[in-house]
Formats: C-alpha cells, structure tokens, sequence
C-alpha cells in the first residue's frame, strides 16, 4: 500500500487562481519535500520540511508557499497560477538526515494552468 | 553549471539485451551519497540503488546494478536481460550533507527514457 499520496493526480487551473496539491504519508517520516518535474528536464526542490508547523525553502520557491500543519501531511500552495507553473508535482518523504536519506515519493500530480 | 549529468535523454534496446546508463556528478562535499530511481508510468518514483561512497561494497538489487568510479565521480546503472517492463525514465540523484550548515540537498539529472523493444 502506497506510504506516500499525493491528491489530486491531475489538476487543470486557470491563470490567477489558486491551488493547493496535497500530500499525506505514513512512513513516519521526519521530513517531507516538494519536487516539480518539467518535461525533459530532473526534479527540482520548492519546499521541505523537516517537523510539523515549520517549512523551508529549496532551490525554487518562488510563487510557492507550504504548510506542514502535522507530520503527515504537507500541501503546496499556488496563490496566483501561472503558465510557467504547469508540471509534474512529486510530494517525497525520508527520515532524519545521516542514517536514512532515501527519498520515498508518491505518485505525481500532473498541474496545468491554462 | 548542472552537478548531475545524464548524457542520454532517450535510449532503446531489444529485450534480453544489457544497458548501461551513464551518469557523473560533481561535489566538493565529504558525505555524499548517489541514487538511481526510476519513474514508471504511473507516475511512481521507484528507488532502484542507493550508492554510499564511504564503502566498496557495490550495491545490487535484482537485475540493477551499478558500476561506481568514485576517483571520476562517475556512477552508471547496469540493467541486465532487458525486460519490456524496464520501459520508463531513469534519474539518477546526488544527495549532499553541507557541514557548514548540517542540512542536505538532493539534485537529480535530467533523466534517461528507456524503451525496451520486444
């Protein structure tokens, strides 16, 4: 049974509008992360988290926000959708840092913005 | 100036065949360590192999396994008797512990698409 979901698969979202894409794990696990997948290219981190009610940026978080609100579960929010924010989303969870650094992910979920 | 690179986008081979995927990277870190995963049609991220430079133990899981140079940074995927099944993307990941900072970062490669022919 998959240890990390991730709702929705896919999204269409209009221009200007806000998303939110979620994530739930049962791993548990300490932290959490954001990964966006463009066509052709690797995975970029947004956002990770490594306890509940603290988020940090990665390498790309602009026009992104998170919210770790328990160990759980950890959303990624779009305030205003743009064209260029059209991908593939991939939620991951691991351990703490050292012993365990293995990146467990879910699924994906395909966002486009039109 | 990309720290992971995967030199081939895309790939075919027949089945039954034996593929070898290369991959380099770039660190200046002490504790690093390496992973293939594979993104499947479904959308999952499989972890394949994880690689700790720290032993000489090569790893092996299955049919995957890995050829690691550590002295040329390179780590390739070694995929043997191709089966239809291994069609998919393949990434491989440089995961790095910063001392300065005691956080880690993970970069991926651009990925390799394999299709296996029956």
């Amino acid at each position: 049974e998959a240890a990390v979901t991730q709702s929705p698969r896919s999204k269409v979202a209009v221009t200007g509008g806000k998303v939110t894409l979620s994530c739930h794990q049962t791993n548990n696990h300490d932290y959490m992360y954001w990964y966006r997948q463009d066509t052709g290219h690797g995975l970029r981190l947004i956002h990770y988290s490594y306890v509940a009610d603290s988020t940090e940026k990665g390498d790309i978080p602009d026009g992104y926000k998170a919210s770790r609100p328990s160990q759980e579960n950890f959303s990624l929010i779009l305030e205003l959708a743009s064209l260029s924010q059209t991908a593939v989303y991939f939620c991951a969870s691991s351990d703490a840092w050292g012993r365990q650094n293995t990146l467990y992910f879910g699924a994906g979920t395909r966002l486009s913005v039109l | 100036a990309q720290k992971v690179i995967q030199v081939w986008s895309t790939t075919s081979r027949q089945e039954g065949e034996k593929l070898t995927l290369d991959c380099s990277y770039k660190t200046s870190q002490v504790l690093y360590h390496l992973f293939w995963y594979k993104h499947l049609l479904s959308g999952e991220m499989v972890l394949l192999i994880r690689q700790m430079p720290s032993t000489i133990a090569i790893e092996r899981s299955g049919r995957y396994s890995v050829v690691f140079q550590k002295s040329r940074k390179s780590i390739s995927l070694v995929i043997s008797t191709l089966q239809p099944d291994d069609s998919g993307k393949y990434f491989c990941a440089l995961w790095e512990l910063a001392y300065n900072t005691n956080t880690g970062k993970l970069t991926f490669g651009d990925g390799t698409v394999l299709t296996v022919k029956p």
